[in-house]
């Protein structure tokens, strides 16, 4: 089965300071890794995706992530957090048996200070 | 294009009542999900439509549940007889790549607060 692990439930940052979101996940087969942003009152919305190819992937509004295989590892960063970037993130994994079955992390809510 | 619609927004019911709700996907997709986020814990897959059949319902949690696509279009969730723990949000997605494997994007309804007391 897999599984998704977002390490702190509540991050932090000041205005311009890097944005440092950790995911970790589990799979018995190559993943398909993706990051969801969930404003106040909306849907979740894609950030970006790692399906093949190249593990450093770019997103919207700034953000990208590293597929690390040996770290079983896909972290979010942006290198300076805006204030409109408070939102709560969500790492996910698909794949294998799963299929099309997204399997999501906890959340990690991201606070931005000015 | 219109996204992926979910109606009511909020839904507040006592213990042993019943509650639909639905979910409007994007026009032409033929995959909708159903999830869950129970306060406190991560989102969970509920069942998989393609088209009007259910491709997978795994996750549905009980018979309490049942879930329905008539025509391929919208769908619906109902939850009879509601009890306390079925409280927390009901999240849509639709996606509309046919391929299988699981890179497509699903596309996600803004959820259904539902709150059973």
């Amino acid at each position: 089965a897999q599984s998704v692990t977002q390490l702190g439930s509540h991050v932090s940052v000041s205005e311009g300071a890097l944005v440092l979101l950790r995911c970790n996940y589990s799979s018995s087969v190559p993943p398909y890794l993706f990051w969801y942003v969930q404003y106040p009152n909306q849907g979740l919305q894609l950030l970006l995706k790692y399906t093949t190819g190249a593990t450093l992937v770019k997103g919207i509004n700034g953000f990208e992530a590293e597929f690390k295989k040996s770290e079983t590892s896909f972290h979010l960063t942006k290198p300076s957090a805006h204030m409109s970037d408070a939102a709560e993130y969500f790492c996910a994994v698909s794949g294998g048996n799963a299929g099309n079955m997204l399997t999501f992390g906890g959340g990690t809510r991201l606070m931005v200070k000015p | 294009e219109a996204g992926v619609t979910q109606f009511p927004s909020h839904s507040v019911i006592e213990k042993g009542q019943t509650v639909t709700l639905r979910c409007d996907p994007i026009s032409g997709h033929d995959n909708l999900y159903w999830y869950r986020r129970v306060m406190g814990k991560e989102i969970k897959f509920l069942l998989h439509f393609v088209k009007e059949s259910k491709q997978d319902e795994s996750g549905m949690p009980n018979n309490r549940f049942l879930a329905e696509r008539t025509g391929g279009t919208y769908s619906t969730l109902k939850v009879q007889p509601a009890e306390l723990e079925d409280s927390g949000v009901y999240f849509c997605a639709s996606s509309q790549e046919r391929r299988t494997g699981g890179s497509e994007t699903q596309y996600f309804g803004p959820g259904t607060r539902l709150l059973v007391l």
